[in-house]
């Protein structure tokens, strides 16, 4: 069975950085492209970045928001991708998720809370 | 890039089959056929309930199909049940990056 869990959120200051994590369990990361997006409160789903499968080339994109900011990584050891998130304003208030599509299906983490707040 | 577009609420009656639609542009809807629709209940992560336009996990019953015309796609979800009633959020693939709509809160009377 496919899992994916998130862990590292928590409260930050403005321009502090924070480093999330997707542990993976039933799939290996390097065959998968694993994508993060977050969910403000109360607000809607939106598009963070990706890091593509070893054999897509293993390539990251960014969501313009925070492109610059964000940088996505992979651990294949570790079989866990990161999300470093540096800078951080308000706005990158949210949950953040970890998810893939994998064999025929999509597999989505529980969520980790990020605050940004004085 | 813009999010998608689609109606921020629909409805059905418990039978009923509603339609959601989710417009995009020529540079993700229109151009690739990676069209995923994605529902949460309040408080839960989300769930794929389709992807590439018409394909659907087989935990997610048959009730619920995608489709895609030009720029625009629609999740149609057949004979409605209670437990449908949550947000619904279509996202495309679009080279480079990934865009999501702004979901739609679907209500069953």
């Amino acid at each position: 069975e496919v899992q994916l869990v998130e862990s590292g959120g928590g409260l930050v200051k403005p321009g502090e950085s924070l480093r999330l994590s997707c542990a993976a369990s039933g799939l290996t990361v390097s065959d998968a492209w694993i994508n993060w997006v977050r969910q403000a409160p109360g607000k809607g789903l939106e598009w963070v970045g990706r890091i593509k499968s070893k054999t897509s080339g293993g390539t990251m994109g960014y969501a313009a928001p925070v492109k610059g900011r964000f940088i996505i990584s992979r651990d294949d050891s570790e079989n866990t991708v990161y999300l470093q998130m540096n800078s951080l304003i308000s706005d990158d208030t949210g949950v953040y998720y970890c998810l893939t599509d994998y064999r025929d299906d999509g597999y989505w983490g529980q969520g980790t809370l990020v605050t940004v707040s004085s | 890039q813009s999010a998608l577009t689609q109606p921020p609420s629909a409805s059905g009656s418990p039978g009923q089959s509603v339609t959601i639609s989710c417009t995009g542009t020529s540079s993700d809807v229109g151009r690739y056929n990676f069209v995923s629709w994605y529902q949460q209940h309040p408080g839960k992560a989300p769930k794929l309930m389709i992807y590439e336009v018409t394909k659907r996990p087989s935990r997610v019953p048959d009730r619920f199909s995608g489709s895609k015309s030009g720029i625009t796609a629609s999740l149609t979800v057949s004979g409605l049940q209670a437990e449908d009633e949550a947000d619904y959020y279509c996202a495309s693939y679009a080279g480079s990056i990934t865009v999501f709509g702004g979901g739609t809160k679907l209500t069953v009377l």
